[in-house]
């Protein structure tokens, strides 16, 4: 699985959009992007994942670059319960069932 | 909405002690998970379970560690004698297919204490 690198730390104000960026320039072709989030303490939460072209989804939009070497995660409008780790994490589905879990962005909404 | 539950929320054993942490997995899913989470550390895979068997496991899923899914519903994890190490969070997911489609989704863990 490629390697990614997140900012260790991040803070955006209540109802801003919070961008969280990824690197994963060794990304092959066949790998995806996904997105999950942890709140304090409790299980990590599915956010959403892709392949090349941008998602969408109730929760967040994700964007990856056209040479899929980085990525950003859009919270369009972060409320305090965003406040979470967020873990960029790059795999093919069809090898392998596990996620690999790095030390992810905390992210601090400001009230 | 749908949702991975787990039970016990908090276990405390005694070292050498056997437990047994159980998961009742979304209804549909297909594909079960076990996952650790040391604190302060990684969310760590333990091993996979697909079609009452064990799909893929990391190298901590040793011989101390076994799942089963005892019935339709639950699918739970047992270790044979604890250590202190094993104390963390324990994480169940299950997942609906395989591929493209694998969201895993997780319960709120177990947390064991091992005294």
């Amino acid at each position: 699985d490629a390697k990614t690198t997140q900012p260790t730390s991040m803070d955006c104000a209540e109802g801003r959009a919070a961008n969280l960026p990824c690197n994963h320039s060794t990304i092959s072709g066949n790998e995806y992007v996904y997105w999950y989030r942890q709140i304090h303490s409790q299980g990590p939460q599915y956010i959403i994942h892709g392949l090349k072209n941008n998602e969408t989804n109730e929760m967040a939009s994700l964007i990856i670059t056209e040479d899929r070497k980085s990525s950003t995660l859009i919270l369009p409008h972060a409320t305090l319960r965003d406040t979470a780790v967020y873990y960029c994490i790059v795999r093919v589905p069809d090898s392998s069932y596990k996620l690999i879990f790095g030390s992810g962005t905390r992210l601090l909404v400001r009230p | 909405e749908p949702e991975v539950t787990q039970t016990p929320s908090h276990q405390v054993t005694q070292m050498g002690q056997e437990v047994i942490l159980r998961c009742v997995p979304i209804s549909n899913h297909l594909y079960f998970y076990w996952y650790r989470q040391i604190l302060g550390q990684k969310v760590e895979f333990l091993v996979s379970f697909y079609n009452n068997e064990i799909s893929e496991k990391s190298e901590i899923f040793d011989d101390q560690f076994s799942v089963e899914r005892p019935d339709g519903s639950n699918f739970t994890l047992k270790i044979r004698s604890t250590k202190l190490e094993d104390s963390a969070m324990y994480f169940c997911a299950s997942s609906e297919a395989r591929g493209a489609m694998d969201e895993q989704y997780f319960g709120p863990g177990t947390r064991l204490t091992v005294t």
